[in-house]
């Protein structure tokens, strides 16, 4: 079975820190992603990744880098975190580059506070 | 950003009744998927429905992507507490796009 897991599944920070969010999964995908998921706003991409070293901004990067160094780890840092930032982070990874049928397998969550 | 309607945003129900979740939008999708999301989990794949027209089942759970590929439904007949959760559909766009659009779910409340 693929397995992604996240560093940490509830984490509290406080306004200005720096916060590292860690993804890593077992099954040599190729693809992982980073989510926010809100109420009411579903998921939201905010990075993506497609090989080492290579990533793309999603729909939402602002306030937001990443790094995959590894590939099987893809990180999400919020540089400066703000109040705005606190939600469910979520990671994914699939394994085609084609998405037809390409499903995305996801982590259990970060809920993430930033007091 | 595609913009990928989900209706109702939440449904109760009692066990043993029928249900029908709604995923629309303005443009054509190349797939859509459907995932199901418990509390304190992540995402999991329900199924994919590639072509226009197409009819998945998965047990008491009914999919239908609509013919020109802009809409789908996911139908649960007599619905347990088991099937308590958020659905949640995803649009992909083109050919070889491996980013998904997601719907902003409908949470499913199935009372014993």
């Amino acid at each position: 079975d693929v397995k992604v897991t996240q560093s940490s599944r509830y984490l509290v920070k406080r306004t200005g820190e720096k916060v590292f969010l860690e993804c890593v999964q077992d099954m040599d995908h190729e693809n992982m992603f980073w989510y926010r998921q809100d109420p009411g706003l579903g998921l939201r991409l905010i990075y993506f990744s497609y090989d080492v070293k290579m990533k793309e901004k999603g729909d939402i990067p602002e306030g937001y880098s990443v790094s995959r160094e590894k590939k099987e780890r893809f990180s999400l840092i919020l540089e400066s975190a703000s109040t705005n930032q606190t939600s469910m982070y979520l990671c994914a990874s699939s394994l085609l580059a084609d998405s037809s049928y390409n499903e995305q397998f996801f982590g259990p969550g970060t809920r993430l506070t930033v007091l | 950003t595609q913009l990928l309607e989900q209706s109702p945003q939440f449904l109760s129900i009692q066990e043993g009744e029928n249900l029908t979740v709604y995923c629309n939008s303005s443009s054509v999708f190349s797939s859509l998927q459907w995932y199901r999301q418990e509390p304190g989990e992540g995402p999991v794949l329900l199924v994919t429905v590639v072509t226009g027209g197409e009819v998945k089942k998965l047990k008491r759970l009914t999919f239908q992507f609509g013919d020109a590929r802009k809409d789908s439904s996911l139908h649960i007949t007599a619905a347990q507490p088991g099937d308590t959760g958020l659905y949640l559909c995803a649009g992909v766009w083109g050919i070889n796009d491996y980013k998904l659009s997601f719907g902003a779910g409908t949470t499913v409340t199935v009372r014993a």
